[in-house]
């Protein structure tokens, strides 16, 4: 089946600092993919689409400048988080489509990427 | 009033039991609605997916849409304690013109299945 890694899978770092996660699809091409953000005890919640070789999507108030989305091939996106400070703890999460066009939205996820920053 | 309603639980039940997980929503354009599985700590997998109203089975868990009434439904038969986890309902659009659009995700409810 298709499968969506994730890496790293757990990161600490410091206040301040960049920290940079990457999505594969391993076994498909991926035109789109989506990066979410899931706080404890609470759903995921769509940060932006990833579009590969333009800008990604942003939604709603999610600062563009501080998750910074580069979707350089049809198998990899990036997300930095850019002058992380504590509140932007979270576990993050991307996914991608691996029938795009099927007009279903079925995804698959990866496994997850846990942020403390201290 | 959010586009997605689902009880956080906890929902805990004896092993064997018939579990009955639900969502409702507010969206009348949500055409696809699937049921995804978390375990703590991991990405959502994919447990059911279906379209429009209707029943799907699939061995021991079967999800059903009522789009009359915006209200989803997954059943887990014979639980076991493996089931215990947290199921997320998701919805989404149709495409409109090219390109995916994302899922709009229930809170999850938090199930646990006691031997």
């Amino acid at each position: 089946g298709a499968v969506v890694s994730q890496h790293p899978s757990w990161v600490i770092c410091k206040s301040g600092t960049s920290v940079k996660i990457e999505c594969r699809s391993l076994d498909f091409q991926a035109t789109t993919m989506f990066w979410y953000r899931q706080f404890p005890k609470q759903s995921l919640m769509l940060m932006a689409t990833s579009n590969e070789g333009s800008k990604a999507t942003y939604e709603q108030g999610v600062e563009k400048d501080k998750f910074l989305i580069n979707h350089a091939s049809l198998t990899l996106s990036t997300l930095t988080v850019t002058s992380a400070h504590p509140e932007d703890s979270s576990f993050y999460i991307c996914s991608a489509e691996p029938r795009a066009g099927s007009g279903a939205n079925v995804l698959t996820f990866g496994a997850g990427s846990r942020l403390t920053v201290l | 009033q959010k586009e997605v309603e689902q009880d956080p639980g906890p929902l805990s039940v004896p092993e064997g039991a018939i579990v009955s997980l639900n969502c409702t929503y507010s969206n009348s354009a949500f055409q696809y609605f699937m049921w995804y599985r978390q375990y703590s700590r991991k990405g959502p997998e994919l447990l059911m997916y279906t379209y429009s109203s209707g029943n799907k089975e699939d061995g021991r868990f079967t999800a059903q849409v009522d789009k009359s009434s915006k209200y989803i439904s997954l059943f887990i038969r014979d639980s076991q304690p493996s089931d215990s986890a947290t199921y997320l309902c998701a919805m989404s659009r149709p495409y409109s013109g090219g390109g995916a659009d994302g899922l709009t995700f229930g809170k999850g409810t938090h199930l646990i299945i006691q031997p």
